[in-house]
């Protein structure tokens, strides 16, 4: 079935950096783009970029640029999410999820998620 | 940066009530939204997008509506399984946003 499943929870102390992988199976990984959004610990939910699998280009949310990459690799179907000079507020869980348009000319909402994975930071 | 307002943030009903939840952007968004539901520790599950149109699997009772700046989510008929929290999403410009949540309760 098609799925994305993240790697696991990660400790970090502050600025140091995090990366997040997202694996996908049972579809074809370079026909959808792959979003990345947080969610801190009892708050809403935060978008912080897109990357075409196909491409490799990258959009990102403004508030993360220059502290966020979002690179993939085609070979083994897995995107990657990495966060530099953590913060305390950075503490949230990570989700990648697939847009549901298979057109690189429209977005049309996410409907496949990762599991989450949860990134603490902490001294 | 478009502002996603939802309303209310906290709805109290019954099994088989008729709910609605508003969405409103802080600018045109023409039918750019989707709507999604989450369960404590859960990833959100899309519901709606395009502003009305329902995603496979997504049972009838879900419905969207709206355009423009002002949009809707209504279940008809509370199931048991639907007490969760509500986001809408605009995907008109960017950044993405979402809405603050609307969380279901049972009365």
């Amino acid at each position: 079935q098609v799925q994305l499943v993240q790697s696991g929870a990660e400790v970090k102390k502050p600025g140091a950096s995090v990366k997040v992988s997202c694996k996908a199976s049972g579809y074809t990984f370079t026909g959808h783009y792959i979003h990345w959004v947080r969610q801190a610990p009892g708050q809403g939910l935060e978008w912080m970029g897109w990357i075409n699998p196909n491409s490799g280009v990258t959009k990102y949310a403004q508030k993360f640029q220059g502290r966020v990459t979002m690179t993939r690799d085609t070979s083994i179907s897995t995107a990657y999410m990495e966060l530099s000079s953590l913060i305390s507020d950075d503490t949230a869980v990570y989700s990648c999820a697939r847009d549901r348009s298979s057109s690189w000319s429209s977005l049309a909402g996410m409907d496949v998620w990762g599991q989450g994975t949860t990134v603490t930071v902490s001294s | 940066d478009i502002q996603m307002t939802q309303s209310p943030s906290t709805l109290s009903a019954s099994v088989g009530d008729r709910v609605t939840i508003t969405c409103r952007a802080s600018q045109s968004i023409n039918r750019w939204l989707a709507w999604y539901q989450q369960k404590p520790g859960r990833a959100p599950k899309l519901l709606i997008y395009d502003a009305s149109s329902l995603e496979s699997g997504v049972p009838s009772s879900f419905s969207g509506s709206g355009s423009g700046t002002e949009f809707t989510l209504t279940i008809s008929g509370l199931q048991p399984d639907d007490f969760a929290t509500y986001y809408c999403q605009h995907y008109g410009s960017y950044p993405l946003t979402f809405g603050q949540g609307t969380k279901v309760e049972i009365k």
